[in-house]
């Protein structure tokens, strides 16, 4: 079972940010928090992930509350093609702990960006 | 990041058939993961492709109709095998531990 949960679905307008909330009330102390998005008809692409700290990168910011709990993700200035399936996902990351640390995908939020 | 091919991209297959999957990747990596995303659902870990070694196989996922096969570190088969409509999905690679995904092989059983 997915660890995570998320809102079925979001929109936003163009342009705006988008805040993709997600909970992970049962997260473990060595798991870290990553995202991905999932346009249609297309593999999965990797955002961003981080443990406690925000992280940011050309495509998102990661926004992890101080007791790790819950998290944001933020997509500064949403375009059309930012449409996707978002899925937030805690896992552990494979070179801390030298096991398989695989991914489980829960349902995701379906983020809409409307004109 | 990585780059991933994946062949065929898409077929349909008759009932009792079997279909080898590609996933090819532009450097080497340790890890190849193998998903299935049936239609409308979200994505499950078949197996992890190993190599040197046999894959590891998820719950409610056995060799013998999902074999794998990781000669080296670039490169992964999954054989979709004795297929029935049920196997209706997209196949996905991923590599590496922040797992980068192939575009998928959409994959039609009649």
């Amino acid at each position: 079972d997915a660890k995570t949960t998320q809102p079925p679905s979001m929109d936003c307008a163009e342009g705006r940010a988008a805040n993709l909330p997600c909970n992970h009330s049962t997260i473990s102390g060595n798991e870290y928090v990553y995202w991905y998005r999932q346009i249609h008809s297309q593999g999965p692409q990797y955002i961003i992930h981080g443990l406690k700290n925000n992280e940011t990168n050309e495509m998102a910011s990661l926004i992890i509350t101080e007791d790790r709990k819950s998290s944001t993700l933020i997509l500064p200035h949403a375009t059309l093609r930012d449409t996707a399936v978002y899925y937030c996902i805690v896992r552990v990351l494979f070179q801390i702990t030298g096991a398989n640390s695989k991914l489980t995908f829960g349902k995701g939020i379906t983020l809409s960006v409307r004109p | 990041s990585a780059v991933i091919s994946q062949k065929p991209s898409r077929d349909i297959c008759q009932r009792g058939t079997s279909l080898t999957i590609q996933c090819q990747v532009d450097s080497q990596v340790t890890m190849m993961f193998w998903y299935r995303q049936q239609p409308g659902q979200s994505l499950t870990l078949i197996a992890t492709a190993n190599q040197g070694s046999e894959a590891t196989y998820e719950s409610g996922f056995v060799i013998d109709k999902f074999p794998i096969s990781r000669p080296n570190l670039t490169f992964s088969t999954l054989t979709v095998s004795n297929m029935s409509p049920e196997d209706s999905s997209i196949y996905l690679c991923s590599v590496g531990d922040e797992q980068f995904f192939g575009p998928g092989t959409r994959l039609t059983v009649l």
